[in-house]
């Protein structure tokens, strides 16, 4: 069965540090991937989205994700943190009947 | 694109009340989700359509949940009896499935209707 984890439930950086989120997927065939932000509020936004081909994909807002088939993973970074950037971050696999995360909450420090 | 709308976006409401929820999608776009999120959970998939037919709904949380999309644009979730634990955020996303033989689904979520039973 299809699931995700985000092992980090709150991560705290200061403004203008690098960031990194992570996630690890369990997926039967080739894993749809995606990574959503809600910030309070708001509906979910979609960061980027990976289907196949370059395991390095490049997203809104500065955000980048690496595909890696053999760590099952799919973490989400940012070089360089704004404050505009605290919120809650999703990582989700498949299509239809998309799996979320539990999510991780992203507190950006002046 | 006005993106997709949703109408109420609160709805607070007695234990054992019928709610309805409704769901306008991006105008273009065929399948449309429901979602439930609770507090400090990822959203939880419910069940979608593509056009008017239900597609899946194996994963409504009870019978007491029911969604329709009888003309293939809006929908409606409707919760029959409502309990406390029904209390959560209802999301509504949509997507337009490509013809392309490869895969290009992506799924625009709307702002949400907050549910409270009280």
């Amino acid at each position: 069965a299809q699931s995700v984890t985000q092992p980090d439930i709150h991560i705290t950086v200061s403004e203008g540090a690098s960031l990194e989120l992570r996630c690890n997927y369990s997926y039967g065939a080739t894993p749809y991937l995606f990574w959503y932000v809600q910030s309070p509020g708001q509906g979910l936004q979609l960061l980027l989205k990976y289907f196949s081909g370059d395991t390095l994909v490049q997203g809104i807002k500065g955000f980048e994700a690496e595909f890696k088939r053999s760590q099952s993973s799919f973490n989400l970074r940012k070089p360089s943190v704004h404050w505009r950037d605290a919120a809650e971050y999703f990582c989700a696999v498949g299509l239809n009947d998309m799996r979320f995360g539990a999510g991780t909450r992203l507190t950006v420090k002046p | 694109d006005t993106g997709v709308s949703q109408d109420p976006r609160h709805k607070i409401t007695k234990r054992g009340q019928n709610v309805t929820f409704r769901c306008d999608p991006i105008s273009e776009h065929n399948r449309l989700y429901w979602y439930r999120q609770t507090l400090g959970q990822g959203p939880e998939f419910l069940t979608y359509f593509q056009n008017e037919a239900q597609l899946e709904k194996s994963r409504l949380l009870s019978d007491r949940f029911s969604a329709e999309r009888p003309k293939g644009s809006f929908s409606t979730l409707e919760i029959q009896r409502t309990e406390q634990g029904d209390s959560a955020m209802y999301l509504c996303a949509s997507s337009s499935r490509d013809s392309m033989p490869e895969y290009t689904d992506t799924q625009y979520f709307g702002p949400g209707t907050r549910l409270t039973v009280l």
